[in-house]
């Protein structure tokens, strides 16, 4: 069964540093997003991509963050300047039409 | 903006019986979709079971079913003849069926359900 996958499983890395978080969303899907969870909370929209285009944004993905697509298979969250705050479980997740999204096994983003 | 509220921080049930958890929603939409996803340790996001809210019929997958309650906005998920491998944090979550009013998932708080041997 086609899965959503993520690199790397675990990333550290020191404040001030900028960070790229690597998807591959399931192949025919359509819609791409990403989600994160700060520990013992819930999980939070950051942002939707559709049409090679942010469709969607949260408060919380501010000029910090980016989003690409860069050859129609990867996608990726670019943190440029990441802040202990930034520590957190980043979930990949894609949809082919009207239905539910497919998870990726997240990437847990350490900030020192 | 929509809201889910999950109540219950905490579960437990003895293996092989049912349990119930509850979800509240708020939304002014009248079409949209529900969603319980599963999140073990591993911390890896699994659905559970999806509804349809122009559905009158509840989803059911195997050992899992829901109670949708438009009127009241409610959506519960009922477990039978609970496992060892359904321990896990639970989440409800709502999307809009608009495509105009964007796509994202909110989420509730989550469940965290212990299954007791």
């Amino acid at each position: 069964e086609p899965e959503v996958t993520q690199t790397p499983s675990h990333q550290v890395t020191q404040m001030g540093q900028e960070v790229i978080l690597r998807c591959v969303p399931i192949s025919n899907h359509l819609y791409f997003y990403w989600y994160r969870q700060i520990l013992g909370q819930k999980v939070e929209f950051l942002v939707s991509f559709y049409n090679n285009e942010i469709s969607e944004k949260s408060e919380i993905f501010d000029d910090q963050f980016s989003v690409e697509r860069p050859d129609g298979s990867n996608f990726t969250l670019k943190i440029r300047s990441t802040k202990l705050e930034d520590s957190a479980m980043y979930f990949c997740a894609s949809r082919v039409q009207i239905y539910e999204q497919y998870f990726g096994p997240g990437t847990r983003l350490t900030v020192t | 903006a929509q809201t889910v509220t999950q109540s219950q921080p905490e579960m437990s049930v003895q293996e092989a019986e049912t349990v119930t958890l509850s979800c509240t929603y708020d939304t002014s939409e009248s079409d949209y979709y529900l969603f319980w996803y599963k999140q073990p340790p591993s911390r890896q996001m699994i659905l559970v079971i999806r509804q349809e809210a122009y559905k009158q019929q509840n989803a059911t997958e195997n050992r899992f079913s829901v109670n949708f309650q438009k009127a009241a906005k409610s959506f519960s998920l009922k477990i039978s003849d609970s496992q060892l491998g359904d321990a896990a944090m639970y989440f409800c979550a709502y999307r809009s069926a608009q495509e105009t009013s964007g796509s994202r998932l909110t989420f509730g708080e989550g469940t965290q359900l212990t299954v007791n041997p």
